[in-house]
């Protein structure tokens, strides 16, 4: 089956700093990598995703880059504000059968 | 904004006692998730449904049982809570998005139920 690793768990920036968090993934046969935010105490809300036919998407401040040869994908937030502070899941393998990473805890610091 | 809806938001139950968490979407969509969050926030795919009358076990072994009667309802149901089942419970549902002849399947989640089993 898929297994998906993500990096960092934690991560810190200072407000308007970038903040990148990477995955990678194991199964070839992986088309679909969305982004969840889960903030405290609701559920995870997803903000970007990539099929593999694609090699990046951007929405505002949010990018995602996806690198199918290597197996790896990341998240690029640009100037960063305290609302981006969450935990950001990726996630692999068809939009029917996800796995998803540990986790990164971001925070913006003022 | 995914119109997925979970009751409900927090339950505190003692155990032995039998328990019946509530999903629904107003989606349309035929896939159907539970996923299980530990403290540690990862993700554990516990049930899933790909229609009505289609439940399946997902990734981590769960003592808790799904039904899947109507599209847009998938209830979890623990017979007999323990303390080990305290946990955030999250239910999500897969469908298409978009129009045109570009059809993508996406995932969303409801907002979790927090369990306490004492």
């Amino acid at each position: 089956g898929e297994n998906v690793e993500q990096h960092p768990s934690t991560l810190s920036v200072q407000e308007g700093d970038s903040a990148v968090i990477k995955c990678t993934y194991s199964d070839s046969a992986s088309n679909y990598f969305p982004w969840y935010k889960q903030e405290l105490g609701k559920g995870p809300q997803l903000i970007i995703d990539i099929r593999s036919n694609v090699g990046e998407k951007k929405d505002q401040r949010i990018a995602v880059t996806l690198n199918k040869t290597a197996k790896h994908f990341s998240l690029h937030i640009t100037e960063t504000q305290p609302e981006d502070s969450a935990v950001y899941f990726c996630g692999g393998g068809t939009a029917s059968k996800l796995t998803f990473g540990t986790g990164t805890r971001l925070q913006v610091t003022l | 904004e995914a119109d997925i809806y979970q009751t409900p938001r927090y339950l505190v139950i003692g155990t032995g006692k039998k328990i019946t968490l509530e999903c629904s979407q107003t989606m349309g969509h035929d896939k159907m998730y539970w996923y299980q969050q530990d403290p540690g926030m990862e993700l554990h795919l516990i049930h899933y449904s790909y229609g009505v009358n289609s439940t399946e076990k997902g990734d981590l072994s769960s003592e808790s049982t799904v039904s899947r009667i109507r599209t847009e309802h998938f209830p979890l149901t623990l017979e007999s809570a323990r303390p080990s089942h305290t946990s955030q419970y999250l239910c999500a549902s897969s469908g298409l998005l978009g129009g045109g002849v570009l059809y993508q399947e996406t995932q969303y989640f409801g907002p979790g139920t927090r369990l306490l089993v004492l």
